[in-house]
């Protein structure tokens, strides 16, 4: 029972570079959700989806995409990295304050 | 509009002590508080909540209360362990919306020395 699994745990990009954080669940939960996580700021929510097919932006989503093709998977896109998007990013699932939370990416962007 | 405010860290302490760390809010209507632990290398996990006025949620030892005179939520353990070092994070939701988005503070890193 892995619950909801990250992928990659390290990632290192360059200014410009595309690439795609994955997220799993196993739970059959419909919402999924997309945080970053900065210093002295808290966690911040990117995009979320309340069932495949379906994603709605959160507090900060510029530079990122996500799409919701089946309820396991919710993947977010970095088309064109910045070093704005250096931080640590969290996938959850659940509703309200039951979320379940993966155990992150921490992405830097030189 | 909903915002969680809470006391900057570290806070550093021995153990066996006492623990408090403040948590205010800022909200419409009548919201649900939570507090939220991160131990290092893993996400969040629900550590308490409370869901109206004085309302007391507690969870492996802390306690928290909702006072809605004050708008506050502080997080307090009576003698705390280094197995609770972790980043501890105030939040709190309003309900009623299609989809309910939890509002958190900015997490109060607590290391307890042995």
């Amino acid at each position: 029972n892995a619950g909801v699994t990250q992928t990659p745990k390290f990632q290192v990009l360059k200014t410009g570079q595309s690439m795609t954080l994955q997220c799993a669940q196993d739970m059959n939960h419909e919402y999924m959700s997309w945080y970053r996580q900065d210093p002295g700021m808290g966690l911040r929510l990117i995009h979320y989806s309340v069932g495949a097919g379906i994603t709605d932006q959160g507090e900060v989503p510029n530079g990122y995409n996500v799409s919701r093709s089946t309820t396991e998977d919710f993947p977010l896109r970095l088309l064109s990295a910045a070093p704005s998007q250096t931080s640590v990013y969290f996938c959850a699932t659940g509703l309200n304050e039951k979320l379940f939370f993966g155990s992150g990416t921490q992405l830097s962007v030189l | 509009g909903n915002s969680v405010t809470q006391m900057e860290g570290p806070v550093t302490l021995s153990e066996e002590a006492f623990l408090t760390i403040n948590c205010t809010y800022t909200a419409t209507g009548y919201p649900s508080l939570f507090w939220y632990v991160q131990y290092p290398g893993e996400g969040l996990q629900l550590l308490l909540k409370a869901t109206k006025a004085d309302d007391k949620g507690s969870n492996k030892g802390f306690e928290a209360t909702y006072r809605k005179e004050t708008t506050s939520f502080h997080l307090e353990k009576g003698s705390v362990q280094v197995s609770d070092s972790a980043v501890y994070f105030c939040a709190l939701l309003n309900y009623g919306g299609a989809t309910n988005k939890l509002i958190f503070g900015t997490g109060t890193l607590l290391a307890v020395q042995p």
